[in-house]
């Protein structure tokens, strides 16, 4: 079975500093994993994606992710927040081996950056 | 926008109802999904289609719900004899899956938010 945590529900940062959000997940194999971001009243985005290669993927709105496979955790990043970056953070993981169809999610983080 | 779109986008309803949502996803996607999500939980796989062909169903999903997808279009997601434990809201997303590919994201509509009272 395919599961993720998030552990925090909230993180708070100042405008202009760094922002990590945590992600880590259990899958059987070489997992599928992605980070979404929903603003209030609108659907999900997608935001960025590992599926192989490099651990540091790159994505939207200048976030990035570092996969590391030792610690099951694909936490998210930027180097510098934005007040328009507050927002409800969700982490996928999807499990090639067993299940291409299905994407497990994490029960969110709400980010906010205060000016 | 050719987005994905949900359709009602909230709906009220009486314990013991028949509710229908309808989702259009992206026009040359393949895949279409449902999840259902409540507040302070992140979305929760129900149903998914690729085509018209309904691959797989969660044990979440009672015989009280069905969905379809009968031209591998738009889907519906029925839910009968509703009960107040239905209250949610109901995502549709839909992707471009290409031969045994499973790297793709998925694009999400606004959702449906149904009420049962």
């Amino acid at each position: 079975a395919q599961s993720v945590a998030q552990p925090e529900d909230q993180v708070n940062v100042a405008e202009g500093n760094p922002l990590t959000v945590k992600c880590t997940y259990s899958v059987s194999g070489n997992p599928y994993l992605f980070w979404y971001v929903q603003y209030p009243n609108r659907g999900l985005q997608f935001l960025l994606k590992y599926i192989t290669g490099d651990n540091l993927v790159k994505g939207s709105y200048g976030f990035e992710a570092e996969f590391n496979k030792s610690q099951t955790s694909f936490h998210l990043k930027k180097p510098s927040a934005l007040v328009s970056d507050s927002a409800l953070y969700f982490c996928a993981v999807r499990d090639p081996g067993t299940n291409a169809g299905k994407s497990t999610f994490g029960d969110g983080t709400t980010l906010t950056v205060k000016p | 926008d050719t987005g994905v779109s949900q359709d009602p986008r909230h709906k009220i309803t009486k314990r013991g109802q028949n509710v229908t949502f309808r989702c259009d996803p992206i026009s040359e996607h393949n895949r279409l999904y449902w999840y259902r999500q409540t507040l302070g939980q992140g979305p929760e796989f129900l149903t998914y289609f690729q085509n018209e062909a309904q691959l797989e169903k969660s044990r979440l999903l009672s015989d009280r719900f069905s969905a379809e997808r009968p031209k591998g279009s738009f889907s519906t997601l029925e839910i009968q004899r509703t009960e107040q434990g239905d209250s949610a809201m109901y995502l549709c997303a839909s992707s471009l899956v290409i031969g045994t590919q499973g790297g793709y994201e998925q694009y999400f509509g606004p959702g449906t938010r149904l009420t049962v009272t």
